[in-house]
């Protein structure tokens, strides 16, 4: 079973700072997705990259898949508190016919 | 449309007892995925049935199981249940089997939260 394995596991910052989350594997995945999950609720897709080196925007989030395809980062410019949750990598694990695995991703407290 | 829905929402039951969770997945979807999150091991993957059939099963002791229905709902029972059982089981669905490009986004309900006392 291949390993996603996310940092920070914990960050609390102030509105309107950057930040930048990281999801690394020692496996190629071929695609890999990033969720987030608020108290109370299922996670919900963010992001699906597929290419080595992709970049994709969703408004102030950035979405980076490294070349080799075995890492990833989520850069939120001037974060608000409705960023607030928990950020999770997932990828398909390549051993079995295709369920997802996840990291145990980032928690993230934006305080106004 | 109708998200995915998940009974019940909480659940309290004592060690040694059973327990049946239920998912209904978004119209049409034929893929239910089913997950356990705690805050120690985050989110691990249980089971994945496609029209009926179990496709994948997660690494969980035997007295995991489930089972998906004609109309693509699913079950996932527990039995002799433990203290390390407790957790927020989720449940996913999507259209396609997960395939090798995750070309399908899997929806996922809010889960049942699950203590065992």
């Amino acid at each position: 079973t291949q390993l996603l394995k996310q940092s920070p596991q914990f960050l609390s910052i102030q509105e309107g700072e950057n930040l930048t989350v990281y999801c690394n594997s020692s496996s190629v995945f071929s695609s890999l997705q990033w969720y987030r999950q608020e108290p109370g609720e299922g996670p919900v897709l963010l992001v699906t990259v597929v290419t080595g080196g992709e970049v994709k925007k969703l408004k102030r989030l950035t979405f980076q898949f490294g070349d080799a395809r075995k890492d990833s980062s989520l850069h939120i410019t001037a974060a608000q508190p409705g960023d607030t949750g928990l950020y999770l990598c997932a990828g398909l694990d390549g051993g079995s016919q295709g369920n997802l695995i996840f990291g145990k991703g980032t928690k993230l407290s934006v305080k106004p | 449309k109708a998200g995915v829905t998940q009974t019940p929402r909480y659940l309290i039951k004592t060690r040694g007892q059973q327990v049946t969770l239920s998912c209904s997945p978004i119209s049409g979807h034929r893929s239910v995925s089913w997950y356990q999150q705690t805050p120690g091991q985050g989110l691990q993957f249980l089971f994945e049935y496609f029209s009926e059939t179990q496709r994948n099963k997660g690494n969980f002791p035997g007295r995991f199981s489930g089972r998906q229905f004609s109309n693509s709902r699913s079950e996932m029972n527990v039995s002799t249940l433990e203290l390390g059982d407790s957790a927020l089981y989720l449940c996913a669905s999507s259209f396609f089997a997960p395939g090798p490009n995750l070309n399908t986004e899997a929806f996922f309900g809010q889960g049942t939260r699950l203590t065992v006392v």
